[in-house]
């Protein structure tokens, strides 16, 4: 199953919304997580079954989305959510990440 | 506080072995799946391998298929990784992370504990 994000980059200001976008080849019901990764760090989850928040993260972001596409949206940038987001199908092996979509202050 | 630990990357020639080792603490470590993820400096992530709770279940990237081998160790509490045949291709930083679920007939809840990863370089 691939996944495309888009945009692949993104400039931004702090207190913008925005929105990032992830198509599966193939329907995969809700099975899809997103990710944050900053320089030099691992990977965090975000969100897990689409929408669902991970423990501890703001709820300024959110998922949406079934079946092939799906949104993560961040209601207003804050100054430490310039990173590098990732969609990942979790409906069956292999699992498969998306290209990334790379958050930039403008 | 919840913890991965990744060790045995290093700089190993085309065509040899290695095997990367996971140490997991302070989580019942046989009630979730566990992956291997990597990730070239620069570039994207790419999943590698999953196994269930229990090892019942494993599945591998098909870049990997056929020369890397997924196991664990529950009564320990490691994940390993055994790579064959390495290929320059192979040359990244590699994760161990924690799945959310089982694994089980899919069952995967996404990866919420990582390591800070090992480094695998295959060159001659």
């Amino acid at each position: 199953i691939q996944l495309t994000q888009s945009p692949s980059s993104l400039s931004a200001s702090v207190g913008d919304r925005v929105t990032i976008t992830c198509r599966a080849s193939q329907y995969i019901r809700t099975y899809l997580a997103w990710y944050q990764q900053n320089p030099g760090k691992a990977p965090k989850l975000l969100i897990y079954t689409a929408s669902t928040l991970q423990n501890g993260v703001p709820s300024r972001f959110s998922g949406s989305g079934s079946g092939t596409d799906f949104t993560l949206t961040i209601s207003s940038l804050q100054p430490e959510d310039f990173a590098t987001y990732y969609c990942q199908q979790l409906n069956s092996y292999p699992l498969t990440f998306g290209q990334g979509t790379k958050l930039e202050i403008k | 506080e919840v913890q991965l630990v990744e060790s045995g990357g290093g700089l190993v020639q085309p065509g040899r072995s290695l095997r990367l080792s996971c140490a997991a603490s302070r989580f019942t470590f046989d009630d979730y799946a566990m992956h291997w993820v990597r990730q070239v400096p620069g570039k994207g992530l790419e999943w590698v391998s999953g196994i269930s709770w229990n090892g019942g279940s494993v599945g591998y990237a098909d870049s990997v298929k056929g020369r890397f081998t997924i196991s664990r160790d529950n009564a320990n509490n490691f994940l390993y990784l055994q790579m064959n045949s390495l290929r320059a291709e192979d040359t990244a930083l590699y994760y161990c992370a924690k799945d959310r679920g089982r694994g089980n007939q899919g069952g995967f809840g996404g990866m919420d504990v990582w390591g800070q990863g090992t480094t695998v370089t295959v060159s001659s």
